[in-house]
């Protein structure tokens, strides 16, 4: 089974829908992270999460929200999704401290906004 | 905010050849920069890390570079092979919680 896993994997919406994408993790790491990547732009940082407790803004986090609903658990929600937000989402995790800080990603969502 | 460069242009280079990758950072020195592997349709996997108090890293056919005084990090694949043809992407951690990437070139190693 994979360590890290996003559902859906594929999503397509209309403009002003709520989504939520779901990441889980099996390693029992602290710290988890979503991304978005866009042709010509690389990884951009929404929010990271060092714990349950414990949430931050990235670079692009407006219109965006995120929830720790436990410590395996990171769900990124587009409130209002409008057609700029089409894009391919990645969920990361990391454990403090330990070695070269390696992130461990997941296989990735790709949403479409209509 | 931290900016981290990388060549938008596709890397095109014979079997057996090194491969050299480009990876630059804009104000002051990341932690660390660490460099992964993108295929097609995937997440990222972990390649390598160096430290900002080293100079060179090395494993197996890889090595990386770190110049502080150029602001740039350099990834080497010797004796590439096709197998070796992805977008490798360069991350550098700052304070110690914020990862910055590039956009990743593509590299194509042709028999």
């Amino acid at each position: 089974d994979a360590d890290v896993t996003q559902t859906p994997r594929n999503r397509i919406t209309k403009t002003g829908k709520r989504i939520m994408l779901e990441c889980s993790q099996t390693k029992g790491h602290d710290r988890m992270y979503w991304y978005r990547q866009d042709p010509g732009l690389g990884l951009r940082l929404i929010y990271y999460s060092f714990d349950v407790k414990d949430i931050n803004k990235g670079e692009i986090s407006d219109g965006y929200s995120v929830s720790r609903q436990a410590q395996a658990k990171f769900s990124l929600s587009l409130e209002s999704a409008i057609p700029n937000q089409t894009a391919l989402y990645f969920c990361a995790t990391t454990e403090e401290g330990a070695g070269d800080n390696e992130q461990f990603f997941g296989p990735g969502t790709r949403l479409t906004v209509l | 905010s931290q900016k981290i460069e990388q060549n938008s242009e596709a890397l095109n280079i014979q079997e057996g050849k090194t491969a050299t990758l480009t990876c630059n950072y804009t104000n002051y020195s990341p932690a660390y920069l660490q460099w992964y592997r993108q295929d097609p349709g995937r997440g990222p996997v972990f390649l390598l890390l160096i430290r900002e108090n080293e100079k060179e890293k090395r494993k197996e056919r890889l090595k990386v570079t770190f110049d502080t005084t150029l602001k740039q990090s350099l990834f080497h694949i010797t004796a590439s092979q096709p197998a070796d043809s992805a977008t490798y992407l360069c991350a550098a951690l700052y304070n110690f919680n914020k990862f910055y990437f590039g956009s990743g070139t593509k590299l194509n190693v042709k028999p």
